[in-house]
């Protein structure tokens, strides 16, 4: 089947614009979440939805950013207002829910990511 | 093409055991070699990284060193905890920037 998709691939865009990043996960996956890579450095989180809501948006980098997911499947990633420091490869993955194992052992199932789509603030 | 390959889990440890994941991998030019992990619940971050031949990344207790000879990054620990139950992923940054990630393999550390 599909997988997780992500558009658009390259966005180029001038400092102060707004730029909105969307994410289409694999049909059925209710977790999905955005990560950014800056040049040379690892992944670091953005933000993390179950089902509609994000339990957990510690690691939105300012409050220019903005995520929202509708019908929980796509979701957009809103940067305003951008600045060149916001240059980055953006990953969206996503994944089927948590679950509780029967010996009271959780476990997360296996991330799929999308290609990236790669953001230059000029 | 580029390409990770990293031990198969679920891998399962009674506390206080040692843990190896191993991890080989195939990438053109130099890559930067990376372990994310991802606990229940939440997203990835990274544990650790290792940029050039030979060097040691190391984070909570765990090392991994690169292995340039034998393309391999292998992830160690000597004593687990039950916090340390997650889903470890090794993943090499190519010369491009591009990350390659591994299947994962998911850890469960018994009491």
């Amino acid at each position: 089947g599909a997988g997780v998709s992500q558009s658009p691939s390259n966005k180029v865009t001038e400092k102060g614009k707004d730029v909105e990043l969307r994410c289409d996960p694999i049909s059925g996956h209710t977790a999905l979440y955005w990560y950014r890579q800056s040049l040379g450095q690892g992944l670091e989180f953005l933000i993390y939805f179950q089902g509609n809501s994000a339990p957990d948006k510690s690691g939105l980098p300012s409050d220019r950013f903005s995520a929202e997911r509708t019908g929980g499947s796509v979701s957009t990633l809103t940067i305003q207002r951008t600045q060149q420091e916001d240059s980055a490869v953006y990953l969206c993955a996503s994944s089927s829910n948590p679950t509780i194992g029967g010996a009271g052992l959780t476990s997360t199932d296996t991330q799929y990511f999308g290609p990236g789509t790669r953001l230059t603030v000029l | 093409g580029d390409s990770v390959t990293q031990m198969e889990g679920p891998v399962t440890l009674s506390e206080e055991a040692f843990l190896t994941i191993n991890c080989t991998y195939t990438a053109t030019g130099y890559p930067s070699l990376f372990w994310y992990v991802q606990y229940p619940g939440e997203g990835l971050q990274l544990l650790l990284k290792a940029t050039k031949a030979d060097d040691k990344g190391s984070n909570k207790g765990f090392e991994a060193t690169y292995r340039k000879e034998t393309t391999s990054f292998h992830l160690e620990k000597g004593s687990v905890q039950v916090s340390d139950s997650a889903v470890y992923f090794c993943a090499p940054h190519s010369s491009d920037d591009k990350i390659i990630f591994g299947k994962g393999t998911r850890l469960h550390i018994l009491p």
